[in-house]
């Protein structure tokens, strides 16, 4: 049963640079969310994707944006890196309904802006 | 706005020893609680979720919490924990109109001497 997966394991940037984190969800899940998670924290909601549009997003500039594929999976671009962005990007995966659904966490991106 | 806190940064407990990490929530309508925990190496995985009903709610590997809404927490428990329950234990809550979101706690380091 393949869980969510998601690339790469961890990325060096510079400041300015862009970047771009995939992730493919578990099998069977339509959803797809992102959370940043800093040292010492807990992950932080960056945003939703379901059928291909941003359903929801939390407290992120526009730097953070992402795309979700015909097949599910997503994307998130982070522009003009900043120190502050360097973190554990998670994705997580979920099937919609009317409920509220247990996500299923990926093992994350680690991401570190020079 | 939500925010969920967990106040105990890290715990150290011996084995067979009783656990309780706490865990509160400013909002004061409606929510669905979660634990989620890390083990060192691994992804978030769901420990247990409350929805509605039982205010005991049971997951899994022994663990439990309780839901009392007049106090706003969701505390979780363990009458006697093993050193495989060493990880970082997450809080979450989400509302119902909100499904999609997520907000976590900080997190609570828990350390068990073998």
């Amino acid at each position: 049963d393949a869980g969510v997966t998601q690339s790469p394991t961890h990325l060096i940037k510079t400041r300015g640079q862009q970047v771009t984190l995939r992730c493919s969800p578990k099998s069977g899940h339509d959803t797809v969310s992102w959370y940043q998670q800093a040292l010492g924290q807990g992950p932080q909601f960056i945003f939703q994707y379901y059928e291909e549009e941003e359903r929801q997003r939390g407290n992120f500039p526009d730097r953070f944006s992402g795309h979700q594929f015909p097949n599910y999976s997503s994307e998130l671009n982070v522009n003009a890196l900043l120190l502050g962005d360097s973190a554990l990007y998670l994705c997580a995966s979920s099937l919609a309904s009317g409920l509220a659904q247990p996500q299923h966490f990926g093992d994350g991106t680690r991401l570190s802006i020079l | 706005a939500q925010s969920v806190s967990q106040h105990n940064h890290h715990v150290i407990l011996s084995e067979a020893a009783s656990l309780e990490l706490g865990c509160n929530y400013s909002y004061g309508g409606t929510v669905n609680l979660f634990w989620y925990v890390q083990y060192p190496g691994q992804h978030l995985q769901l420990l247990l979720k409350y929805f509605s009903g039982d205010p005991l709610v049971k997951g899994i590997k022994g663990f439990e919490a309780e839901f009392i809404k007049s106090k706003f927490s969701f505390n979780l428990r363990k009458p006697s924990v093993q050193w495989s329950d060493t990880a970082e234990y997450f809080c979450a809550v989400n509302l119902p109109s909100s499904a999609s979101k997520i907000i976590f706690g900080s997190g609570t380091r828990l350390s068990i001497r073998p």
